[in-house]
């Protein structure tokens, strides 16, 4: 199966500092999409990008499907962006579409 | 927005008793998933569903776990004789026919005492 792999595993921010979450995986896929998942263990949907670039608010993700990678770029942090940060990635074919999930990155942005 | 909704959103069982966790899929989504997180763990495929059958299981999903679509908008995981190792955030998921998203409910917390 699909490989995904996330770093850094864990990442202490100073609220207003920016930073970027990486995401590899290890086949094509069709599917891509970035969760929250806040500390009530919400999965909070962010971006559906299995290729390109969008933006919301302050945040965006870019990706890069010909060399299997995603960023997700979190700008002037805020406390409440703590949480894990979990790609997924899927392959659709006439079964579905089951998503693979990454092992996360824990976010924690200090006041 | 339509959203998933899932039922109970914490479930507490002694060990060996029958769960079933109950999800309400978006309404003209086709495609149907069960997903499991193990507190402090990365979120695991257990089924999808599709066209009234199951379409792809994991190995996680043995003979203990079944699925069903009951009538036109529920979709449940039954989970027979439970086991300690069954404690676990429970999610459903669902995604329309075409290049869509997969949406998530909030999820059921399964403990097992």
């Amino acid at each position: 199966g699909i490989q995904v792999e996330q770093s850094p595993p864990d990442l202490i921010l100073q609220e207003g500092a920016n930073s970027t979450l990486r995401c590899n995986f290890s086949d094509s896929v069709n599917n891509l999409q970035w969760f929250h998942q806040n500390p009530w263990g919400q999965l909070i949907n962010l971006f559906y990008i299995p290729s390109g670039t969008k933006q919301n608010g302050r945040l965006s993700a870019t990706t890069v499907a010909t060399e299997r990678y995603s960023l997700l770029y979190i700008s002037s942090s805020q406390t409440t962006d703590s949480g894990v940060y979990f790609c997924a990635v899927g392959r659709r074919g006439a079964a579905g579409n089951k998503l693979t999930f990454g092992g996360g990155t824990r976010v924690l942005v200090k006041p | 927005e339509p959203e998933v909704t899932q039922t109970p959103s914490h479930q507490v069982t002694q060990m060996g008793q029958e769960v079933i966790l109950r999800c309400v899929p978006i309404s003209n989504h086709l495609y149907f998933y069960w997903y499991r997180q193990i507190l402090g763990q990365k979120v695991e495929f257990l089924v999808s569903f599709y066209n009234n059958e199951i379409s792809e299981k994991s190995e996680i999903f043995d003979d203990q776990f079944s699925v069903e679509r009951p009538d036109g908008s529920n979709f449940t995981l039954k989970i027979r004789s439970t086991k300690l190792e069954d404690s676990a955030m429970y999610f459903c998921a669902s995604s329309a026919p075409s290049n869509q998203p997969q949406h998530f409910g909030d999820g059921t917390r399964l403990s097992i005492l």
